[in-house]
C-alpha cells in the first residue's frame, strides 16, 4: 500500500515552454501533498505544500507564479513549471500524506526535468 | 527553526562491515524522526521511523534509536551488503495537525564494496 506515482519520469523541453508534472496517490487519499526539488548529490528542498481544494503554501524563495501547483482531488496534484529555463533543470519529487495528523510521507519516484 | 545535521559522506565500506551514520537534530517540540533511503535512479523510500523518545525503529537489519537527551537518531546496521549502497537521509517532522513538513539532512552516500 501507500504508492505514489509521478508522470512523466523524464522530460526534456525547450527554454520558454511550460511543463506539467503529475503526482498521484494510487491506493490512498492524500489530504496533503508536498513538492520537493533535488539538485545533484544534494538533499531535498521543500518547494510547497498543497492541501486538496486550497491554495498551495510556498516556501520562502520559491516563485509561486513560476511553479504553479494544483491539488484538484484527493489523489492528484500537479506542478507546472512555467516558462522553463535551464536553471530549472532538476529532479522534482512529490510526496503524500494519507491523513491529517499522519507524519509519514510516501514519495513518488521523481521526475527528471531537463531544459535546453 | 528545525534542523538536521547528518554525517558527511561519502562512506565506503566492505561487505559485512558494521555501519553507523550519525544524525543529530534541533527541534522546538517533540518531533518524529525518520530515515529515508534513495537507491540509484529511484525516489525516496521510508526505511524506519520513531515517534517518541527511546523508541527504536528497525527495518531490513537497520536500526535507529530516538535519543532525546543527545538529540540523536543514528542509523546502524551490523553487517552491510552490496545492495545497501544508496543515499540515506535523516529527517524530522513536527507533530501536530497541519504541520507535517519534513526537514531533511543533507544525505549520506553509502557504497559497499564486495
Amino acid at each position: 500500500g501507500a504508492v505514489v506515482s509521478q508522470h512523466p519520469s523524464r522530460v526534456i523541453c525547450k527554454s520558454g515552454t511550460s511543463v506539467k508534472i503529475e503526482c498521484r496517490s494510487l491506493d490512498f487519499q492524500a489530504t496533503t501533498m508536498f513538492w520537493y526539488r533535488q539538485f545533484p548529490k544534494q538533499s531535498l528542498m521543500l518547494m510547497a505544500t498543497s492541501n486538496e481544494g486550497s491554495k498551495a503554501t510556498y516556501e520562502q524563495g520559491v516563485e509561486k507564479d513560476k511553479f504553479l501547483i494544483n491539488h484538484a482531488s484527493l489523489t492528484l496534484s500537479t506542478l507546472t513549471v512555467t516558462s522553463a529555463h535551464p536553471e530549472d533543470s532538476s529532479f522534482y519529487i512529490c510526496s503524500a500524506i494519507s491523513g491529517r495528523g499522519s507524519d509519514t510521507q510516501y514519495f513518488g519516484p521523481g521526475t527528471r526535468l531537463t531544459v535546453l | 527553526g528545525n534542523s538536521v545535521t547528518q554525517m558527511e559522506g561519502p562512506v565506503t565500506l566492505s561487505e559485512e562491515a558494521f555501519l553507523t551514520i550519525n544524525c543529530t537534530y534541533t527541534a522546538t517540540g517533540y518531533p518524529s524522526l525518520f530515515w529515508y533511503v534513495q537507491y540509484p535512479g529511484e525516489g525516496l523510500q521510508l526505511l524506519l521511523k520513531a515517534t517518541k523518545a527511546d523508541d527504536k525503529g528497525s527495518n531490513k537489519g537497520f536500526e535507529a534509536t530516538y535519543r532525546k537527551e543527545t538529540t540523536s537518531f543514528h542509523l546502524e546496521k551490523g553487517s552491510v551488503q552490496v545492495s545497501d549502497s544508496a543515499v540515506y537521509f535523516c529527517a524530522l517532522s513536527d507533530r501536530g495537525f497541519g504541520n507535517e513538513k519534513l526537514t531533511f539532512g543533507t544525505g549520506t552516500r553509502l557504497t559497499i564494496i564486495p
